[in-house]
């Protein structure tokens, strides 16, 4: 099973990119990378998901290196609302989701 | 358009008793999952169903629990007898094929207390 190590926690600075990085060096060919945060209290959310191209919505942007062994999640300018924990998470097998223990994301004002 | 819904929210009970979670997916997923999330931990997936048939169970402690999704909408997940163990935040999640084709939605979970 493709596993994902994150920093255990970060800080960011009210209205600055927020850069949450990711390593999957055992990441399959085929294997999608997504990206969920847990807010308190709440059921996980998802953010966005790629495979080997960069990809961005209106919450965030996924950058995926070449060799796809690690990837970065940029939220472009963090507010209070995005502290929270983020989850990098390689699709394993078929069909399930390893969560890991996420990064603690912290912005502070 | 509406999330999934679950209930309880909350549960208290002593161990050795049962407990059961309810989970309405949202309207028109055909894939089902059930988590268990403990505190200070990511989710774990305890079952997985696409409509009515199990896809993954290979998590789930079978000597308690169990899980159903008659009907292909609705699914209770439940624990007979509960351990001190088993207190976590149970998370319900649907989406509309398998993982690869989309999101998972998640409920806002069930949280349980096992004294």
């Amino acid at each position: 099973d493709a596993k994902t190590t994150q920093p255990p926690s970060m800080d960011c600075a009210e209205g600055r990119a927020a850069n949450l990085p990711c390593n999957h060096s055992t990441i399959s060919g085929n294997e999608y990378v997504y990206w969920y945060r847990q807010i308190h209290s709440q059921g996980p959310q998802y953010i966005i998901h790629g495979l080997k191209n960069n990809e961005t919505n209106e919450m965030a942007s996924l950058i995926i290196t070449e060799d796809r062994k690690s990837s970065t999640l940029i939220l472009p300018h963090a507010t209070l609302r995005d502290t929270a924990v983020y989850y990098c998470i390689v699709q394993t097998g078929a069909n399930n989701l390893f969560f890991g223990t996420g990064t603690r994301l912290t912005v502070i004002p | 358009e509406a999330g999934v819904a679950q209930s309880p929210r909350y549960k208290i009970i002593e161990k050795r008793q049962s407990v059961a979670f309810w989970c309405n997916p949202i309207s028109g997923h055909a894939t089902l999952y059930w988590y268990q999330q403990i505190l200070g931990q990511g989710p774990k997936l305890l079952i997985q169903f696409q409509n009515n048939g199990v896809v993954d169970d290979s998590q789930l402690p079978k000597d308690r629990f169990s899980a159903e999704r008659l009907k292909g909408v609705d699914s209770t997940l439940k624990i007979q007898p509960a351990k001190l163990e088993d207190s976590a935040v149970y998370l319900c999640a649907s989406s509309l094929g398998l993982v690869g084709t989309g999101e998972l939605f998640f409920g806002e979970g069930s949280r349980l207390t096992v004294l």
